[in-house]
């Protein structure tokens, strides 16, 4: 079975501070895409970014670094200098690319507050 | 318009109404979901269509019933609902059945009375 586990249900930061969000994925696929999405107040999902299984070099876009972990199935998100726009629910993702019917799995999401 | 739009973006109605939401893309895109999002919960799939054919039911009570007419819109027909499928319903959309890029709209809240 797959599943996504996000431990973390809120977190609340002050501006300008470092804050990274937890997801652990399991699977028994060897080929896979994990996700990160943001849902601001406004509603919609807005994804930042897709990771293949077999590229587990970090990645870094402005304030935002991923570390994908295979040997501990871990996927995590780090936001550097928080700032109030930031303040969202964050969600990882998890998709299965082969057999069977593809489902985007997600995780319960974290809630992330940054307060100025 | 651009993106994925949904109508309504708020909606109240009683177990015995009958109610649509309403998607609509404008990314040219041939893909189209619905999505369940409960408080604590994860989102749940609830179908796709891929260019208007029902790839997937994923196991959703007949009281929600979907219809694509074509591949810019999707529907979502209410009837008979129970409280318990309060929720925020998300709508997305993709190039083909490719998960891995979908765009969301901004979703409907739709409370059970």
């Amino acid at each position: 079975a797959q599943k996504v586990t996000q431990a973390q249900t809120e977190i609340s930061v002050v501006e300008k501070e470092d804050v990274t969000l937890d997801c652990v994925y399991e699977t028994r696929d060897t080929t896979y895409y994990l996700f990160w999405y943001k849902q601001p107040p406004s509603g919609e999902l807005v994804f930042l970014i897709r990771r293949n299984s077999f590229d587990e070099q970090n990645e870094i876009s402005g304030r935002y670094s991923w570390n994908f972990q295979k040997s501990t199935s871990s996927f995590n998100f780090t936001i550097t200098a928080s700032q109030v726009v930031d303040s969202a629910v964050y969600f990882c993702a998890l998709i299965r690319t082969q057999g069977g019917s593809e489902k985007l799995v997600f995780g319960k999401g974290t809630k992330l507050t940054v307060n100025p | 318009e651009t993106g994925v739009t949904q109508t309504p973006r708020h909606l109240v109605m009683g177990m015995t109404n009958k109610k649509s939401l309403k998607c609509e893309q404008h990314l040219g895109h041939n893909a189209m979901y619905w999505y369940k999002q409960s408080a604590k919960k994860p989102l749940e799939l609830m179908f796709v269509y891929n260019f208007k054919e029902q790839t997937e039911n994923n196991s959703v009570p007949s009281r929600f019933s979907p219809e694509c007419p074509n591949s810019s819109h999707l529907f979502l027909h209410l009837h008979t609902l129970q409280p318990e499928d309060s929720a925020l319903y998300l709508c997305a959309s993709s190039q083909g059945e490719r998960f891995y890029e979908q765009y969301f709209g901004p979703g409907t809240r739709l409370t059970v009375t």
